[in-house]
Formats: structure tokens, sequence, C-alpha cells
């Protein structure tokens, strides 16, 4: 089956800085990249579509700025998180999907800890 | 914007009981439904889902869901709840190319 990794599973970084969560296809190409957020006993906001060799298109409210995704290549997207702040503290995940269906396979999920 | 919303946050129940999981969708157009699952610790995995035809669809590790466009529903079943069922569940609607999830509902399996 088709297969989404993430890393890191968990990073903790100090305000202000920034992180790099990475989104991966294993075994197909990922023509579209989908990245949430998802907050304790929530649901999943999708946050960015992003199409390879395209600019990332975002939900009403996410910041561009501040939640950058890169999708260069077939099989990876990027989301970096600018200048964080503690409520940025959330889990990320993200998914993809090929041309062949819509279903999105799921990564595992990246926690971020913002002190 | 299509939005879903489930009922029960929160389900505790036995071994060999029956579940039912509620989710309505607003959209009234052609409607795409999921049901998703996240075991602890692990990531989403569908578990079934709803594009066209037949109502009642069948899905993974015995669950079932049918789909009731009168009613704007799409409940998950299962006849009888096993331990590792215990998990959360997402009832989702694609709009365009768009996931839209519920508010999940755990499921506490006990022995």
């Amino acid at each position: 089956g088709a297969v989404v990794s993430q890393h890191p599973s968990w990073v903790i970084c100090k305000s202000g800085t920034s992180v790099k969560i990475e989104c991966r296809s294993l075994d197909f190409q990922a023509t579209t990249m989908f990245w949430y957020r998802q907050f304790p006993k929530q649901s999943l906001m999708l946050m960015a579509t992003s199409n390879e060799g395209s600019k990332a298109t975002y939900e009403q409210g996410v910041e561009k700025d501040k939640f950058l995704i890169n999708h260069a290549s077939l099989t990876l997207s990027t989301l970096t998180v600018t200048s964080a702040h503690p409520e940025d503290s959330s889990f990320y995940i993200c998914s993809a999907r090929g041309d062949a269906s819509y279903e999105q396979y799921f990564g595992p999920g990246t926690r971020l800890t913002v002190t | 914007a299509q939005s879903v919303s489930q009922h029960n946050h929160h389900v505790i129940l036995s071994e060999a009981a029956s579940l039912e999981l509620g989710c309505n969708y607003s959209y009234g157009g052609t409607v795409n439904l999921f049901w998703y699952v996240q075991y602890p610790g692990q990531h989403l995995q569908l578990l079934l889902k709803y594009f066209s035809g037949d109502p009642l669809v069948k899905g993974i590790k015995g669950f079932e869901a049918e789909f009731i466009k009168s009613k704007f529903s799409f409940n998950l079943r299962k006849p009888s709840v096993q331990w590792s069922d215990t998990a959360e569940y997402f009832c989702a609607a694609l709009e365009y190319y768009k996931l839209s999830f519920g508010a999940g509902t755990t499921v506490t399996v006990r022995a």
C-alpha cells in the first residue's frame, strides 16, 4: 500500500527559531500533498495544499509567511514553521495523493513543542 | 464549504457490544464520504469510503457505513467490537480535492 513518512516524529524548539518538517511518499508519486494541524482532542484542520512545482494554496487564516511549504519533488514536501512561538505547538500531519484517485494517504504526524 | 459533525465525543463499550458512530455533513450536492481510524500512536488509516452506488459500504476490520442522503448522514457501524478497536474515529467529506474532518470520536473498548 501507499506509505507516507514524516520526519521528525517529534521536535522541541525554542521560541523564535524555525523548524522544518519533511513529508515523503515512499512508494508512489504524490502530485498533491496536504498539511494539517491537529489540536488535542480536536479534528484535523487543513492548513495548505501543495502541488509539485507550484506554490502552495493556503487555507483562510493560515499565515503563509509563517508556515512555509515547499513541494520540490513528487515525493517530498516540507513545512517550515518560522519564528515559532508556543502557540504553534501542535501535531502536524501531512497526507499525499497521487493522480490515480482522490484517496489521501496520511503520514504519522510530527509533534512540535515550542518552549 | 463542507462541514462535518460527529455526534459522540467519547464512546465507552464492552467487547462484543455493537458500535454506531454518527456523522452528518452539510453539503447537499454530490458528496464523497470517508471514515478514518487512528489507533493510539499510529497514523490515520482509511476504514471505508463512499463515492456512489450502494449506500451500504463495507470496509475493513468488519466496519460498515450507511449513506442516507435524505438525512445527510454517514453513520459507521460494527456489530461486535473488539478491544483492538479502541481508537479515534474521524468522519470526513471530500469537496473538490479537500477533506473536511469531523471532530472525531474516541472509542474505548473494555475487555
